[in-house]
Order: C-alpha cells, then sequence, then structure tokens
C-alpha cells in the first residue's frame, strides 16, 4: 500500500539556519506529493504541493522537488525564523482517487533565536 | 482562515456526558474526514463521507458517531467516551475523495475527564 516515510524529529536550528526535512514515499502509479504545516494550537495547513515529477513547490521560502527516481520529496528552507516552529506532515495522494491521503508521522521543527 | 470551519475549539466533557463536534465548509468540496490527533501518535483518520455516504470507518469505536446531513456539514456525535478519548480532532475537506488536497480545520481539544 501507500506510505509516507518522514525523517524523525525533534529538529532545532538557530535562527538563520538551513533546514532539510527528509520525505520518501511508497505509491503505485503517479502520486501527487504535498507538504503540510501546524503550528501550535492550530489545524494543518497546506503548505506546497506538487503534482508530477520534477515539479517544485515552493511558498513562504520553503521549497520541495518531487524526485520520482529517489521517490522522495524533501522539505528545505534556506534561513529559517522562530516563526518557522511548528510540526511539519509529509503527505501522498494517489491517482486512483479511491484513497485518501497518506500522512507521514510529522517533524517537529523547533528554531531558536 | 481555510474555509473550513470546527466548533467548539475546546471542550472538556465527563465520561457520562454527550457532545457533539461540528463540522463545515462552503468551499463546495465533496469529501469530508474526521482525524484524531493524540500526543505522540501518528495523525488518524476516523471516518470518511463522500458525497454524504460514509467511505470509510477506520475501526472507531461505536462511542463515536459521525453524522454528515448535507455536503457542507459535517458531525461527530460523543458518548461515554474514555480518557484516552482527550485528543484533538480534525476535520478536513477535499474537492474529491483521495485526489488533490485537503484543507483542515483548526481542531476541537477535547478533554475527556
Amino acid at each position: 500500500g501507500n506510505s509516507v516515510t518522514q525523517m524523525e524529529g525533534p529538529v532545532t536550528l538557530s535562527e538563520e539556519a538551513f533546514l532539510t526535512i527528509n520525505c520518501t514515499y511508497t505509491a503505485t502509479g503517479y502520486p501527487s506529493l504535498f507538504w503540510y504545516v501546524q503550528y501550535p494550537g492550530e489545524g494543518l495547513q497546506l503548505l506546497l504541493k506538487a503534482t508530477k515529477a520534477d515539479d517544485k513547490g515552493s511558498n513562504k521560502g520553503f521549497e520541495a522537488t518531487y524526485r520520482k527516481e529517489t521517490t522522495s520529496f524533501h522539505l528545505e528552507k534556506g534561513s529559517v525564523q522562530v516563526s518557522d516552529s511548528a510540526v511539519y506532515f509529509c503527505a501522498l495522494s494517489d491517482s486512483s482517487g479511491n484513497t485518501p491521503l497518506v500522512f507521514g508521522k510529522g517533524t517537529r521543527l523547533s528554531v531558536i533565536a | 482562515e481555510t474555509g473550513v470551519t470546527q466548533t467548539p475549539r475546546h471542550l472538556v466533557m465527563g465520561m457520562t456526558n454527550k457532545k457533539s463536534l461540528k463540522c463545515e465548509q462552503h468551499l463546495g468540496h465533496n469529501a469530508m474526514y474526521w482525524y484524531k490527533q493524540s500526543a505522540k501518535k501518528p495523525l488518524e483518520l476516523m471516518f470518511v463521507y463522500n458525497f454524504k455516504e460514509q467511505t470509510e470507518n477506520n475501526s472507531v469505536p461505536s462511542r463515536f458517531s459521525p453524522e454528515c446531513p448535507n455536503s457542507s456539514h459535517l458531525f461527530l456525535h460523543l458518548h461515554t467516551l474514555q480518557p484516552e478519548d482527550s485528543a484533538l480532532y480534525l476535520c478536513a475537506s477535499s474537492q474529491s475523495f483521495g485526489l488533490l488536497e485537503a484543507f483542515f480545520g483548526q481542531g476541537t481539544r477535547l478533554t475527556v475527564v
């Protein structure tokens, strides 16, 4: 079945550091890939997405590239801020329309000033 | 603001109480979902409604009872809950079941005492 594996957290970085959160997936067909962010006390918000191989999703300085050859969708940001502290979820939607979104376990990021 | 509204935001209930959680979306989406998010556990999909029909019930105890009266509203009726049911309950919707991204509400923080 479909699955998403994220790096274990928590991740603690200093402000302005470079961020990478790894995400790999297993899926049949050609899934769409997503990163969601959950700020403290809130629900999940879509951060970015990519719907086909080699697409790059970007938003708020975050980027992720859909790599079919490595089945990966790593999240990156060149310079994190304290306000980026949150839990980040990688997710996939397969192309069948028969199964709901599959989420990774989430990675907690703490950015310290 | 994602277009999905959940009420109440916080709820404290005794184990013998009956309460309901409400979710509303006016995005024109056809699929709606209930998720449970507990501390240190992955996001758990509880129920799925697609065009007002329940399509998934992931072995959820009968003390949780969903209701979808129309495509814009989703309820989760709660009765005789246990303390381990304390969690953040998230509602989400998507244009089509399993395809594209889901939009989440801010969640209801439930505490069972």
